[in-house]
């Protein structure tokens, strides 16, 4: 299946530990992105890469480390997990970076649990 | 930065009957309007978009208008079915690259 797939679904770990969160895409797009996802809905982004390239970083704390090893894959590091870090993480990819014409291909999402 | 807001924040409606959503944007450049459905423990999938160079957009059920002067854009389901039920997000490019989503309405379609 052509796809944006993200591993671990579920993620539950303790304040101070480091984790990753997996993401890749089939589909054959250049750009991949992180959005965060509180509890209460709302959807920001964290960062974009474009052909292994980082272009776009909100105000995301340093302990969160992007990497992108080719087009098709971007994991998310985080370091030092703090309980503000809980919520749905989400991988998508588009076909080029520009919001106007390349859709966002999101992923099913990482839940993350920090106690 | 751009400012999008979206209400109502909860919407329930019977099954046949009709729902509209609204969002209201700050950047009078604005040119790109997508909505986005999220089901339950599924990411957002785009649903319908519209571009500022028409008024309205229709497909099948679904339907978005767009009032430029006012700087709002409307999602419109029409005879709608308990697989409507999700949160619907509205969106506008803050710039070229990104995306800035609104606050997302919780669409419920009861029996």
């Amino acid at each position: 299946d052509t796809a944006v797939s993200q591993t671990p679904k579920y993620l539950v770990t303790q304040m101070g530990n480091d984790k990753s969160i997996k993401c890749e895409q089939n589909l054959g797009h250049d750009t991949m992105y992180w959005y965060k996802q509180d509890s209460k809905k709302f959807l920001k982004i964290m960062f974009s890469y474009n052909n292994k390239e980082l272009i776009i970083n909100e105000t995301v704390p340093n302990r969160f480390s992007p990497k992108s090893p080719d087009k098709a894959h971007l994991n998310l590091h985080i370091n030092s997990l703090e309980l503000g870090d809980s919520a749905v993480y989400f991988c998508a990819s588009s076909q080029t970076p520009g919001a106007y014409n390349s859709p966002l291909h999101f992923g099913n999402g990482t839940r993350l649990t920090v106690t | 930065g751009e400012n999008v807001e979206q209400h109502p924040s909860t919407l329930s409606v019977q099954e046949g009957d009709s729902a509209v959503i609204k969002c209201t944007y700050s950047d009078s450049a604005s040119n790109y309007f997508p909505w986005y459905k999220q089901e339950l423990g599924k990411g957002p999938q785009l649903i319908i978009d519209i571009r500022s160079n028409v008024g309205e957009k229709k497909d099948q059920r679904i339907a978005v208008t767009l009032n430029k002067t006012a700087k709002h854009f409307s999602l419109h389901i029409t005879e709608t079915q308990p697989e409507d039920s999700a949160v619907y997000f509205c969106a506008v490019p803050r710039t070229a690259s990104k995306l800035t989503f609104g606050t997302g309405t919780r669409l419920q379609v009861t029996l």
